[in-house]
């Protein structure tokens, strides 16, 4: 089944604990991308990659890192967590950058 | 800052009647595409049109796209209460991989 995975899919945790958000996808796409949704902003875009090795900032990049090391994966990092990350975070993959995107089913953080 | 804005915010329908929401956006667009998204869920895309297209259809869904306007439309006909879902509208300015959200429109469908 073609699919996008998130993980974890809930983390509680406190500020400066660096964390990963694992993403991966099973249909070969070249274009990956993280985003964040908060309540009344829609979803605004952290960081995209349209290969492997080739990343690039979105909207709100700051306190985020990424890395496109496999075509799969595209890990978010967030090295020193603080309360205004608290979001809900959705991984998405398309063919080329242009197209459609297939979402993941999103983390919830919560950064106390 | 986004670049699209759906209107209206929130819409309340009974099943069989349409629902239209719409999308404004502020720069030169590649195509816009337009996603749903069920409570707290991955969104899921419904349809794209590109710039260079004034109309496409999907179903029950119609999207028309005014250039001119920097302006476009989603129409539901004959709404079911499945149908119930935040519907986002998503420009791409570029072919880079930047991709803009609107806030969304909540659309509520009752048996």
């Amino acid at each position: 089944e073609a699919q996008v995975t998130q993980n974890p899919r809930y983390l509680i945790t406190v500020t400066g604990k660096k964390l990963t958000v694992t993403c991966s996808q099973n249909m070969n796409h070249e274009y990956m991308s993280w985003y964040r949704q908060d309540p009344g902003l829609g979803l605004r875009q952290i960081y995209y990659s349209m290969n492997v090795e080739v990343t690039d900032k979105g909207d709100v990049p700051e306190g985020y890192k990424v890395s496109r090391k496999e075509k799969r994966n595209f890990p978010l990092i967030l090295e020193s967590p603080s309360p205004n990350q608290t979001s809900l975070y959705f991984c998405a993959s398309s063919t080329r950058g242009h197209q459609p995107q297939h979402f993941g089913d999103g983390t919830r953080l919560s950064i106390l | 800052s986004q670049q699209g804005e759906e209107d209206p915010q929130a819409l309340s329908i009974q099943e069989g009647e349409n629902a239209t929401m719409n999308c404004s956006y502020k720069t030169s667009i590649n195509n816009l595409q337009w996603y749903r998204q069920n409570s707290g869920r991955g969104l899921v895309h419904l349809i794209l049109i590109r710039s260079n297209e004034r109309e496409k259809h999907s179903g029950r869904l119609r999207v028309t796209l005014d250039t001119s306007k920097k302006s476009s439309s989603l129409l539901i006909t004959a709404s079911r209460a499945a149908d119930t879902a935040s519907y986002f509208c998503a420009t791409r300015t570029d072919s880079w991989g930047k991709l803009q959200f609107g806030a969304g429109t909540q659309v509520v469908v009752t048996p």
